[in-house]
């Protein structure tokens, strides 16, 4: 059963364009998104994360949208550069098991030049 | 880097054999977690321990058994091991139970022959 689905599987964005992750879940009791950023032969790590009392979060050049309503979040990765070419996962959580994250099945996100 | 330290990096081993994971947590932390990474699977929650005791158990098979020592580094063990349980299995660890972002080690890479 797959809690929390991730769209797309692959993505090409130029350099400088906005790149675009969404994630959709089903258990309205996660209260806890964040987004995980894993480069190949390294672990995941935390990149942004939020709750849904707020509708966006935004950290630099990355931007969560929440959309509590349509159960949707999304990451927007802005001015993209070849650096932020990785593997992209969100993530989602209830309350009390925060860290016990289920994961979507992640985007490989590739900048050209 | 995370703090987080995983041995062995690489794995491989024959089908019937059983292999044990070293986890060391960051300095502090008292949650450790187990995910499972295989291609068609994403990342699979498998189990959690809190300063020792088990707290969350995910889709891990009775094949499969994980302990936390009181130094807090914790164990995985993977017996009768099958083709299918070739993957990269992570640890990451918590400062608490919940609310609180995971640390990922760079996990090890077991393939089963």
């Amino acid at each position: 059963q797959q809690q929390v689905k991730q769209s797309p599987q692959s993505l090409i964005v130029q350099k400088g364009g906005i790149s675009i992750i969404n994630c959709a879940y089903e258990n309205t009791a996660f209260d806890y998104f964040p987004w995980y950023q894993q480069f190949p032969g390294k672990g995941p790590a935390l990149l942004i994360a939020i709750r849904p009392d707020v509708s966006e979060k935004k950290e630099g050049r990355f931007t969560i949208s929440f959309n509590k309503s349509a159960k949707q979040f999304s990451l927007h990765i802005m001015d993209s550069q070849p650096g932020d070419s990785a593997t992209y996962f969100c993530a989602a959580s209830s309350p009390g098991t925060a860290s016990k994250l289920t994961f979507g099945t992640g985007t490989r996100l590739q900048v050209t030049l | 880097d995370s703090g987080v330290t995983q041995t062995p990096k690489h794995l491989i081993t024959a089908t019937g054999q059983r292999v044990t994971l070293r986890c060391s947590p960051r300095s502090g932390d008292l949650s450790v977690y187990w995910y499972q990474q295989s291609l068609d699977q994403g990342l699979q929650f498998l189990i959690q321990y809190y300063n020792g005791e088990e707290r969350a158990k995910g889709n891990i098979l009775e094949r499969f058994s994980a302990q936390q020592f009181p130094d807090l580094h914790s164990e995985l063990n993977l017996s009768s091991l099958e083709l299918g349980d070739s993957a990269l299995y992570f640890c990451a660890s918590s400062a608490r139970q919940g609310n609180s972002p995971l640390h990922f080690g760079n996990g090890t890479r077991l393939t089963v022959t």
